[in-house]
């Protein structure tokens, strides 16, 4: 079974930057995909393609890849941007959800 | 505007059954993977199932496999899920979601609907 794993919870001041991680060990060969879920909404696709921004997301979220991690980076957090953050990706043709990670902004 | 809207839900018995729609609008349905995730209560995302644009082909999550069928109606323009065999854990807010495209994004999300087993 394939799984990606994230740090529960991450916290940050206004203005800061932050960095949320997913490990998978198929992530050097298979896409990343991360998603923003606010409390009572459905989740919204941020990135895809490990890097690639939808259109309408901000500039101040990026992705990046570094063999098996994935990381999500919000540069100049907002307290709007407090939220569960997902990752996702598939293997074999079946999708995986890493745990999620609560941004708390302080 | 691209729109996913799903029904279905409701509260079932342990062992019983349900059939979850979801209505798309907004694009052409059938060039699209279609997709259902769900979420238990304070839980996380969890994929269930996905089915190609034609229906040519099905995935499934171990803990529904055998159990759940995805299928579609493209010229209604509609995606159904058949829940069977119902536990406790399938409790949950199921989601459909609209494939990207070239990949494996889900980049459009219905509101969802709440199925309580129980």
């Amino acid at each position: 079974s394939y799984e990606l794993t994230q740090p529960p919870s991450v916290s940050v001041s206004p203005g800061q930057t932050a960095r949320i991680t997913c490990s998978g060990h198929a992530l050097p060969k298979q896409y990343a995909y991360w998603y923003q879920q606010k409390p009572g909404q459905a989740p919204m696709l941020l990135i895809f393609q490990d890097t690639e921004r939808p259109s309408g997301i901000p500039e101040r979220f990026s992705g990046s890849s570094s063999g098996t991690t994935v990381t999500l980076t919000i540069s100049g957090v907002r307290a709007e941007d407090e939220a569960d953050y997902y990752c996702q990706s598939s293997d074999s043709s079946v999708t995986f959800f890493g745990g999620g990670t609560k941004l708390t902004v302080l | 505007e691209v729109q996913l809207l799903e029904s279905g839900g409701g509260l079932v018995q342990p062992g019983g059954s349900l059939r979850l729609s979801c209505a798309a609008s907004g694009f052409t349905f059938s060039t699209y993977t279609m997709n259902w995730v769900r979420q238990a209560p304070g839980k996380g995302l969890e994929w269930v199932s996905s089915i190609t644009g034609t229906a040519f082909s099905t995935y499934y999550a171990d803990s529904v496999k055998g159990r759940f069928t995805v299928s579609r109606d493209n010229s209604r323009d509609t995606l159904h899920l058949h829940m069977n065999s119902l536990r406790a854990d399938d409790t949950a807010v199921y989601y459909c979601a609209k494939g990207h495209g070239d990949d494996d994004a889900f980049d459009v999300w219905g509101q969802g609907t709440m199925v309580t087993v129980s």
